[in-house]
This record gives structure tokens, sequence and C-alpha cells, in this order.
């Protein structure tokens, strides 16, 4: 396992079309993160997945967003609408519940919306 | 607003020099705190984490400080090298919580040769 996979790395979309982004987490990892990062900011958290379950969601995650993580293996984000403001970059960490806390981020997918 | 913050928005130093990363938070029920770097272009990476019981914790050239009468913590860099050159923000997770990090705004640390 070479890690938390992000796909696509760059994703450039006109305002107002839709967007949908992936994640495969650390195979063992039942925890998957979703966050997203400005320009000079930190990661804002946004949603995580214990297994299948989507346990809890940011403010930050208007109704246009939506994720899912169906068999409890990789995620998907979706975006609907996009608008100049959900231009970031995503980043999908994955961890273990119980032990250790330690996240593994990915390398996200960078989004521009023009 | 932000739970945890940075003094310093941009750190410089000299190769070969140590370096320190001060980081502020305000929540109480904080239990555990890490530290990342991260590259342009690449997501955050993993340097040292330390639980609320702790003060002091130990890596590889790096030393993580927590003060938590006044709710500080400090990432510590030893012989600062050129690959060393990054963003680093620390991170809190709340006792109770989904265990999700909440983050500071970041630090850029400058090595200068």
């Amino acid at each position: 396992d070479t890690g938390v996979s992000q796909n696509p790395r760059h994703k450039i979309t006109k305002r107002g079309q839709n967007v949908t982004f992936r994640c495969d987490p650390i195979s063992e990892h039942n925890r998957l993160y979703w966050y997203r990062q400005t320009l000079g900011q930190g990661p804002e958290f946004l949603t995580y997945f214990q297994n299948e379950a989507q346990l809890e969601k940011s403010r930050l995650l208007s109704d246009r967003f939506s994720a899912e993580r169906p068999k409890g293996s990789f995620s998907t984000l979706e975006i609907q609408r996009t608008e100049q403001g959900d231009s970031a970059m995503y980043l999908c960490a994955s961890s273990f519940t119980t032990g250790g806390y330690g996240y593994t981020f990915g390398s996200g997918t960078r989004l521009t919306v023009v | 607003g932000e739970s945890v913050g940075l003094h310093l928005p941009t750190l410089s130093v000299q190769e070969g020099d140590n370096s320190i990363i001060n980081c502020a938070y305000s929540n109480s029920a904080s239990d555990y705190f890490i530290w990342y770097k991260q590259e342009s272009g690449k997501g955050p990476q993993f340097i040292i984490d330390i639980r609320s019981n702790m003060d002091k914790r130990q890596g590889q050239r790096v030393t993580v400080l927590l003060n938590k009468t006044v709710k500080h913590l400090s990432l510590q860099i030893a012989a600062t090298q050129p690959g060393d050159s990054a963003v680093y923000f620390c991170a809190e997770i709340i006792s109770g919580s989904a265990r999700q990090l909440t983050f500071g705004s970041g630090t850029q640390l400058t090595v200068l040769p």
C-alpha cells in the first residue's frame, strides 16, 4: 500500500459545472476524512466516515457538497453547481479508529473554478 | 474563530541552525496535538505528535514541547536543512470529538544557505 491516493490531482472547471473527486485510503484504515484548504490557510474539516457511515459533517459542507463511501473503501466528494469560492485544495486523510491517532493525508485535488 | 493559531507567519533560519516554531491553542479540551509539514503541492506530512498528558516528546531532529498552563506548544528542529523548508502547521484534536483535526494557519520556514 503506497498511502492515500487522490484523483485527479488537478481539476479546472467552469462555474456551474459539477465535479467529483476520488480518494483511496490506506486499506487498513477504517476512518476517512475530507478537508478543504485555501491558499495560505490550514486545512478545514469537511466530513468524515467510519467504514461506510458518514458520521459528521462540518457547517462548511453546503447542500451542494455530497460525499460517499459506499463500501467502506474509497470515497467520492461531489460538488454540484460549482462556484468560484469552491476553488481550493481538497484533501483526503485516513486513520485507524483506535490506537494511534495519526492521520495520513493524500496529496490532494486542486480545484480551480473559472 | 480558530482554536489554534501561530505566532509568526514566516521564519527564516540559516542552514545548520536550530528552528523553533510556536503555536498557541485555546481549547482546554484538546487532548492531542500534531505537527505537520507541508511542501508546495503536497498534502500535510506527519512530523511528530504529543498527547496532553505529556510535556515533551522527541523524534529524529525534532522536539515538541507542550505547555498546558499557557496553552502553547512549539516545534524545535535541530540542525535545520534546506529540505526542511516548508509550511509547518500545528493541529489539535479535541477530546470526544470525531477526532477531526483543527489546524492553525501555518508558518513558512525558509532555510537560507
